[in-house]
Order: C-alpha cells, then structure tokens, then sequence
C-alpha cells in the first residue's frame, strides 16, 4: 500500500529535550516536505526536499532541521523544543512537477511543556 | 509571496443539502494548481479536488465541483447532496510550480464544516 508513514504520532516533552520525528515514504517520490498546522492559520511548510542531499527552508524554517540522506526518508530534528512548537506537524511527498498532488503522513501531534 | 484567504471559518448545512465554500488567493503567477483538502477528525489530510489554471473546465469529483475564475482569483467548492461523513474542516490550497522551489503549497486557513442530520 502506497502511503506516507510518521512517527511517532503524539508526542509529549519538555523544553530543550532533542526529539525527531520520522518520515518514510514507498512511492519513490522525489519531493518531500513538512509542514506545520496551526488553529486558524492552515498548514504552513517548515521545509523541502526535492531529492537526496537537496532541501531548503519553507515559510516558517526557525527551530527545525532535516536531512535527507536517503529518498524514503525525511526527518525532522527539533534540537531544542520550545513551546512556541507545540503543534500539528504533517510530512507529505509527490512526484515532481506538473501540479502533482502531494500524499500527506497522517500527523504527529507535539507538545513542548 | 502567494496567499490564500478562506472567509468562512465555519459552515453548516443540513443532509442531502447544497454547500458552498470560499477561496480566494493572490498571485501574479499564470501557470499554477489548486486544491481542496478535507481534513475528517481523524485529522488525516485528504485530496478533494485538483484544478489546472490554465484549464478553463471547472473540476469535477462526483458531488464535489469547484467554481474557478481566474480573473478574480476565486476556487470555491461545491458539495452537492451532503452527507454525515463530509463533516470536516477543509482547505483550500495554491501550488506554484517552479523548478527552484518544487512543488509547494499555501495553504488557506480552513473552514469547520459540519453536516447536520
């Protein structure tokens, strides 16, 4: 089954505790990102990957890292949490170009205490 | 930068009714897409719908239809004889497609559907 998988998908910590949240995906997309959602302010992309070894900053990039050393994986590092990142998060990945629709993970709920 | 306005933050309709959800964006692109996401309680994020800007054709997916006009930078979803399980909070979004910066999405703030039996 084609599908995006995220783990885990709660997560409670406390401030300044390194966590990473994984990101896998089986349909050999090139394109990965993440993205966070806020109430009243939709989803909003922390960062990109458009293949291996090549990511970039999104809207809202402060705080968080990301590798992509393989094509099936994208995590994202939270080096030092704060509570200003207790949120939503979502990966999702699509082929490239041409307007593809994007596969989303189904969510990691974080909360920084 | 893209942005996507939806001016509903919540909606309500009764069963089997019509229902019409706002989008606006801004942008100076030409080529672009757009797309609604329903997002069930579940708070899984599933594609509704997709719309090419230089298609003139309004989408169609069974009881989902869209009104795009593109000169007034307007994708609104139509939800034709709704049901229980279209309760869900949906989003409109706006891709651009440039070869610097992939595929990605701006995001509306989304609107709280709830289907009332």
């Amino acid at each position: 089954e084609a599908q995006v998988t995220q783990n885990p998908r709660y997560l409670i910590t406390v401030t300044g505790k390194k966590l990473t949240v994984t990101c896998s995906q089986n349909m050999n997309h090139e394109y990965m990102s993440w993205y966070r959602q806020d109430p009243g302010l939709g989803l909003r992309q922390i960062y990109y990957s458009m293949n291996v070894e090549v990511t970039d900053k999104g809207d809202v990039p402060e705080g968080y890292k990301v590798s992509r050393k393989e094509k099936r994986n994208f995590p994202l590092i939270l080096e030092s949490p704060s509570p200003n990142q207790t949120s939503l998060y979502f990966c999702a990945s699509s082929l490239w170009g041409g307007g593809r629709p994007q596969h989303f993970g189904d969510g990691t709920r974080l909360s920084i205490l | 930068a893209q942005t996507v306005t939806q001016s509903q933050p919540e909606m309500s309709v009764q069963e089997a009714e019509t229902v019409t959800l706002s989008c606006t964006y801004d942008t100076s692109e030409n080529n672009y897409y757009l797309f609604w996401y329903k997002q069930p309680p579940s708070r899984q994020m599933i594609l509704v719908i997709r719309q090419e800007a230089y298609k003139q054709q309004n989408a169609t997916e069974n009881r989902f239809s869209v009104n795009f006009q593109k000169a007034a930078k307007s994708f609104s979803l139509k939800i034709s004889d709704s049901q229980l399980g279209d309760t869900a909070m949906y989003f409109c979004a706006f891709m651009r497609v440039k070869e610097t910066s992939g595929s990605r999405l701006t995001f509306g703030e989304g609107t709280q559907l709830t289907v009332n039996p």
